[in-house]
């Protein structure tokens, strides 16, 4: 199979904490990326985890077990600006990337 | 450093007209992809070149979706006829050789809707 799982939406405050979980299917799997969209603007980068373990640029990382078939992005001191949809997406061979259907995170005041 | 870039931006069509968008990616960039993006849906992998040829075009509709890039560098992504379920967001991703980078590169889109 070749979907991901992820919720379909969070809210949280400015300055918290959160979590956004993906789950996904393991075959052909080499890595989980993470990609932010803004609305009515293009996919950008986050992160990309091949092995097990927390990855941190900044203020988000990015975390992998492969075992569990599981991974998160932890956004962290949540600004206005992180309102936007940030989706998952199953690295295969070649470069392919498969994409999950998206979280949509709003920030409040 | 340029961006993916595309064109046009938004394409407004009748069903069963044809359409084309093209696609710059960034310089040096020897993969190219295409994705279809439905309204609240991720993206979707349509086609995808390594230099000029195809390397993944297992979720292209192929009796009514066609794409080239010739000489390696822009790509154009037709369709003929389209038909209402057309209506999405077409992306051009690019990246320097998938076993060097994991970065998809992505343009802006042009955003069909096919009436």
């Amino acid at each position: 199979g070749q979907s991901l799982e992820q919720p379909s939406e969070v809210t949280a405050v400015e300055g918290a904490i959160v979590q956004i979980n993906c789950t996904y299917q393991t075959s052909g799997f080499y890595g989980l990326s993470w990609y932010q969209q803004h609305d009515g603007g293009a996919p950008t980068f986050l992160s990309y985890n091949a092995l097990d373990g927390l990855e941190e640029t900044g203020r988000f990382s990015s975390f992998l077990s492969r075992s569990d078939s599981y991974g998160y992005l932890l956004l962290q001191e949540l600004q206005m600006k992180d309102s936007a949809s940030y989706f998952c997406a199953s690295r295969r061979g070649g470069g392919k990337l498969i994409f999950g259907q998206g979280t949509e995170l709003s920030v409040k005041p | 450093e340029a961006g993916v870039a595309q064109s046009p931006r938004y394409k407004i069509i009748e069903k069963r007209q044809s359409v084309a968008f093209w696609c710059n990616p960034i310089s040096g960039h020897a993969t190219l992809y295409w994705y279809q993006q439905i309204l609240g849906q991720g993206p979707k992998l349509l086609i995808q070149f390594q230099n000029n040829g195809v390397v993944d075009d297992s979720q292209l509709p192929k009796d009514r979706f066609s794409a080239e890039r010739l000489k390696g560098v822009d790509s154009t992504l037709k369709i003929q006829p389209a038909k209402l379920e057309d209506s999405a967001v077409y992306l051009c991703a690019s990246s320097l050789d998938p076993e060097l980078s994991n970065e998809q590169f992505f343009g802006p889109g042009t955003r069909l809707t096919v009436l």
